[in-house]
C-alpha cells in the first residue's frame, strides 16, 4: 500500500507570513491515465475535512487563491501564501491514484504564533 | 445544498455491535460511490470501505475485514455501516464521504463510536 508522509507535524506562522507544507509518497501517484490524484484537506477545529485542492493544483470552488498546491510523481506541496487567522487548522495531502486502498497523510497542525 | 447526516454513533462495549447511517440529499445518491472514513488520535484519518453505485463492489481495510459490512439503500439515499466485534482500537470520529475522480468532494459531519468497558 502507498504511504503518505507529511512534514513538518507542526508549523507556528506569523500571521501574514506564507506556510509550506510537503507531502511525499512511497510510491509515483501518476495514474495509468496521465492524471496525479493528489487532494489536500483542511479540517478546522471541531468541524469535517474539506478539500481546497484536487489533482495537485487545482483549487475547489470558494477557495481562496492564498491556497495554491504543486508537485509531481512523489514530492507534493500545499503553500498557503500569505496565512489568516481561519487558516488555523489540520491540513492533510491524500493520494487517490492507487485504488482500493487510498490513503491520508498525517496531517499537519498549522497554528499562530 | 448537499447534505451528508450522520448517526448511530455510541459507547459500546467491546464485542458489542452498532449500525452507523448517513442519509444524503442534494446529489444523485445512486449515481455515486461511497465510502467510510474514520478518524483517531493515534492513526489519524483512515479509508475503512467503500462501495460502488450499484453495492457490486465493495472494499473493506484489512483493520475492519470480517467485521464491518458497508450497504446502502438507493431508494432511501441512504449508506450503512454495521460494526460487529467492535475492539478498542475501533474508537473514532467515523465519516461518511463521496470519493469522486478519486477524490473526496463531501464529508458527513461525522458520528463518534467510544468502545471501553
Amino acid at each position: 500500500d502507498v504511504v503518505m508522509t507529511q512534514s513538518p507535524l507542526s508549523l507556528p506562522v506569523t500571521l501574514g507570513q506564507p506556510a509550506s507544507i510537503s507531502c511525499t509518497s512511497s510510491q509515483s501517484l501518476v495514474h495509468r491515465d496521465g492524471n496525479t490524484y493528489l487532494s489536500w484537506f483542511q479540517q478546522r477545529p471541531g468541524q469535517s475535512p474539506r478539500r481546497l485542492i484536487y489533482r495537485v493544483s487545482n483549487r475547489d470552488s470558494g477557495v481562496p487563491d492564498r491556497f495554491s498546491g504543486s508537485g509531481s510523481g512523489t514530492d507534493f506541496s500545499l503553500t498557503i501564501s500569505r496565512v489568516e487567522a481561519e487558516d488555523v487548522g489540520v491540513y492533510y495531502c491524500f493520494q487517490g491514484t492507487h485504488w482500493p486502498a487510498l490513503a491520508f497523510g498525517g496531517g499537519t497542525k498549522v497554528e499562530i504564533k | 445544498q448537499v447534505q451528508l447526516v450522520q448517526s448511530g454513533g455510541a459507547l459500546v462495549k467491546p464485542g458489542e455491535s452498532l449500525r452507523l447511517s448517513c442519509a444524503i440529499s442534494g446529489f444523485t445518491f445512486s449515481g455515486s460511490f461511497m465510502s467510510w472514513i474514520r478518524q483517531t488520535p493515534g492513526k489519524g484519518l483512515e479509508w475503512i470501505s467503500y462501495i460502488s453505485e450499484s453495492g457490486d463492489k465493495i472494499w473493506y481495510a484489512d483493520s475492519v475485514k470480517g467485521r464491518f459490512t458497508i450497504s446502502r439503500d438507493n431508494g432511501k439515499n441512504s449508506l450503512y455501516l454495521q460494526m460487529n466485534s467492535l475492539r478498542a482500537e475501533d474508537t473514532a470520529m467515523y465519516y461518511c464521504a463521496r470519493p469522486r475522480f478519486s477524490s473526496i468532494d463531501y464529508w458527513g459531519q461525522g458520528t463518534l463510536v467510544t468502545v471501553s468497558s
